[in-house]
């Protein structure tokens, strides 16, 4: 079964809007955390924002903020704004503490393309 | 240097050749990761690196996969007799909590290799 799920492959937002990029995971383990990733064409991996299992509120981090939803397994992704250096691949990840390797796991992402 | 730096960027090698890749995490980053992304898809985690300790090599494809890190800094990931489906990029990551920690994975820019 797959551990995180990425439901959209490609997105278009006009430039200045906001955008949701939908994620669902999929783990028994009780204390995990909830990472995106955006990557550019470049190829390098940015890490955005960070939501742990037990966090009571929905993480931000400027432009960006996590819908986290605890009981329908989701943690959507929130673009404010949206800028024409956002074009990317966008990438869910999680991390269960539990797990031995301590890896992250990802989706298949979400390719997003902001019109100007 | 302040971020994740691996070398050489690209990497091009005839099938049945032997390539090494490597990989110098952030100063002082305890773990390291490293990550197969085939083109199109998220990142799948190969092995990982706790100091000098490999604690995980679970997703490292098949026995011609070998990765080292001697000094618990740089780390090499070898492949041995290259074959097609070994082209991708292999990306380093690099945190500073050890085992347990929900820090985020800081990555390299990558390396794309390709087999002819």
């Amino acid at each position: 079964a797959q551990k995180i799920t990425q439901t959209q492959p490609g997105m278009f937002v006009q430039e200045k809007e906001a955008v949701t990029l939908d994620c669902t995971y999929d783990t028994s383990d009780p204390s995990y955390g909830l990472f995106w990733y955006k990557q550019p064409s470049s190829g390098e991996m940015i890490f955005l924002i960070y939501q742990g299992s037990y966090d009571q509120q929905n993480a931000t981090e400027g432009r960006y903020s996590l819908n986290f939803q605890k009981a329908r397994k989701s943690a959507n992704l929130v673009i404010s704004a949206s800028q024409l250096g956002d074009s990317a691949m966008y990438f869910c990840a999680m991390r269960e503490v539990n797990n031995a390797g301590n890896m992250l796991t990802f989706g298949g992402g979400t390719r997003l393309m902001v019109k100007p | 240097g302040a971020g994740v730096s691996q070398s050489p960027r690209y990497k091009v090698a005839k099938r049945g050749q032997d390539v090494a890749l490597r990989c110098d995490p952030i100063s002082g980053h305890v773990s390291l990761f490293w990550y197969q992304q085939a083109l199109g898809q998220g990142p799948e985690f190969l092995t990982y690196f706790q100091n000098e300790a490999q604690l995980d090599k679970s997703g490292l494809p098949s026995d011609r996969f070998f990765a080292e890190r001697p000094e618990g800094s740089v780390s090499t990931l070898k492949i041995q007799r290259t074959q097609q489906e070994d082209s991708a990029v292999y990306l380093c990551a690099s945190s500073l909590g050890p085992r347990g920690g929900l820090r985020p994975q800081h990555f390299g820019d990558g390396t794309r290799l390709s087999i002819l």
